[in-house]
C-alpha cells in the first residue's frame, strides 16, 4: 500500500491483558514513530526508530511498554498487563529519514485501544 | 510552560473569514514547527511546515513564525466549511532529537 498501515484498527481488553499493535511504514522511510492520543489531548511521543540505531525510548510511560522493529520496516507496540489508562489511539508514523527538516512525517490511521 | 501550547478553542468562524491559530513555545523546542490538521476521527496530515522568521504561504494557508516572541500561528484564508478539523502546532525538541512535541490543538468550525 502506498501509506502507513496498523492493525487492529480497534482493539477491546480487559485489564491486565497483553496487547500487540503493529505498524507497516512506508516502503523505503527508515524513521518510525510511535505516539499515543488520549481523549481530548495532543499526541505524545512513545518511541523513535531510526535505521538501525538504537531506538529513543525515552517517550515510553513505563516498563510494561516496549516496541521493536523488525528488519528496518514492520514496528510492533507490545502493552503488557494492561490499564484502564492506556486507553488511547495509538498512531504510528513514518519518514524518509528522520530528519525532520523538510521531512514530513506520514501518519496511519491508528489503533483506538479500550481497556475495561 | 509546556513545550508547545495552543489555545484549544473552539475556535468560530464564518465561511469566507480568515481563521487564525496560535501557539507559543519554550526554550526546549528547535527552530523546527508544523502544523497537522486533524479531521475528527482520522489521522494527522501535515499542512504546513516553517523554520525561518517571517512568513510562509501555501494557497489559502499562511504559517507566521517569531522567534522573538515565541510564538508560531496558521492563518487559513476565505476558510470553508471543509477546513473544520482540529489543528495542531508541534515542534521539534531542542538537540537534534528528530521528536516532535505536539501541543494540544485547536478545534476549528468553520460555518456556512
Amino acid at each position: 500500500g502506498a501509506g502507513v498501515s496498523q492493525s487492529p484498527s480497534n482493539k477491546v481488553t480487559e485489564k491486565g491483558k497483553d496487547v500487540e499493535l503493529r505498524c507497516d511504514p512506508i516502503s523505503g522511510h527508515t524513521a518510525l514513530y510511535w505516539y499515543r492520543q488520549s481523549l481530548g489531548q495532543g499526541l505524545e511521543f512513545l518511541i523513535y526508530f531510526q535505521g538501525n540505531s538504537a531506538p529513543d525510548k525515552s517517550g515510553l510511560p513505563s516498563d510494561r511498554f516496549s516496541a521493536e522493529r523488525t528488519g528496518g520496516s514492520v514496528s510492533t507496540l507490545t502493552i503488557q498487563r494492561t490499564q484502564q489508562e492506556d486507553s488511547a489511539v495509538y498512531l504510528c508514523a513514518s519518514s524518509a529519514t528522520g530528519s525532520s527538516l523538510g521531512d514530513t512525517q506520514y501518519f496511519g490511521p491508528g489503533t483506538r485501544l479500550t481497556v475495561l | 510552560q509546556k513545550e508547545v501550547e495552543q489555545n484549544s478553542g473552539p475556535l468560530s468562524v464564518p465561511e469566507g473569514a480568515i481563521a487564525s491559530l496560535n501557539c507559543t513555545y519554550s526554550d526546549r523546542v528547535s527552530q523546527s514547527f508544523f502544523w497537522y490538521r486533524q479531521y475528527s476521527g482520522k489521522s494527522p496530515e501535515l499542512i504546513m511546515s516553517i523554520y525561518s522568521n517571517g512568513d510562509k504561504e501555501d494557497g489559502r494557508f499562511t504559517a507566521q513564525l517569531n522567534k522573538a516572541s515565541q510564538y508560531v500561528s496558521l492563518l487559513i484564508r476565505d476558510s470553508q466549511p471543509s477546513d473544520s478539523a482540529t489543528y495542531l502546532c508541534a515542534a521539534e525538541l531542542q538537540g537534534g532529537s528528530e521528536k516532535l512535541v505536539f501541543g494540544k490543538g485547536t478545534k476549528l468550525t468553520v460555518n456556512p
